[in-house]
């Protein structure tokens, strides 16, 4: 089955650094990958998806993620973090196309001034 | 842009009594997605409509319903209420793509949060 894994519960990272939140999938034949952001008290925010392509996606809030065929992974990155972005990352992937969502455990990141 | 509208925003029941959840999604999306999330879980997928019609089910409990209208809007029934039905509900919006047949991302609203006394 379709499926994405989110090793890290929490991420720590100081503002201005730059931060990964990462994400490994089990996808059979070629991957819809996506990463959604939830904030307290608020919905999922679409932040990017990897279709095909470019390995490297560009997304909202100056966000990008990595496509690493090899590896199995789809890091989510940020060149410098601010302490708005501390919230709850998703990472995700449709079981068959682009259908319903099967999402990972969630990433929580916080970003310390 | 418009988003993906639900209604309330919060609910409180008590046990047994019945909840009526609605989604607006955003103009001319044609699919609709239900989800669930627990306190501390990811969202994990209810029930789709696509034009109307059921288009895939998830774990949803014998004790909910939904449907599509033909103004795209959705409902999510909820009867027999239990504790554990306590949680936040997403609806979510996407469009098919022309000429694909695959629906493209999946825009979410910002969920009703039921909570079963």
């Amino acid at each position: 089955a379709q499926s994405v894994a989110q090793p890290e519960d929490q991420v720590n990272v100081a503002e201005g650094n730059p931060l990964t939140v990462k994400c490994t999938y089990s996808v059979s034949g070629n991957p819809y990958l996506f990463w959604y952001v939830q904030y307290p008290n608020r919905g999922l925010q679409f932040l990017l998806k990897y279709i095909t392509g470019d390995n490297l996606v560009k997304g909202s809030y100056g966000f990008e993620a990595e496509f690493n065929k090899s590896q199995t992974s789809f890091h989510l990155k940020k060149p410098s973090a601010l302490v708005s972005d501390s919230a709850l990352y998703f990472c995700a992937v449709p079981p068959t196309g682009f259908q319903k969502l099967v999402f990972g455990t969630g990433t929580r990141l916080l970003v310390s001034p | 842009a418009a988003g993906v509208i639900q209604s309330p925003r919060h609910l409180i029941k008590e046990k047994r009594e019945t909840a009526t959840l609605k989604c607006y999604p955003i103009p001319r999306h044609d699919t609709v997605y239900w989800y669930q999330q627990g306190p501390g879980q990811d969202p994990q997928f209810l029930i789709s409509f696509y034009e109307k019609m059921q288009s895939d089910k998830g774990s949803i409990p014998d004790r909910f319903s939904a449907q599509q209208f033909s103004d795209y809007h959705s409902e999510l029934n909820m009867s027999s209420l239990e504790l554990g039905d306590s949680a936040l509900y997403f609806c979510a919006s996407s469009l098919v793509e022309l000429g694909t047949g695959l629906e493209d991302t999946q825009y979410f609203g910002p969920g009703t949060r039921l909570t079963v006394l």
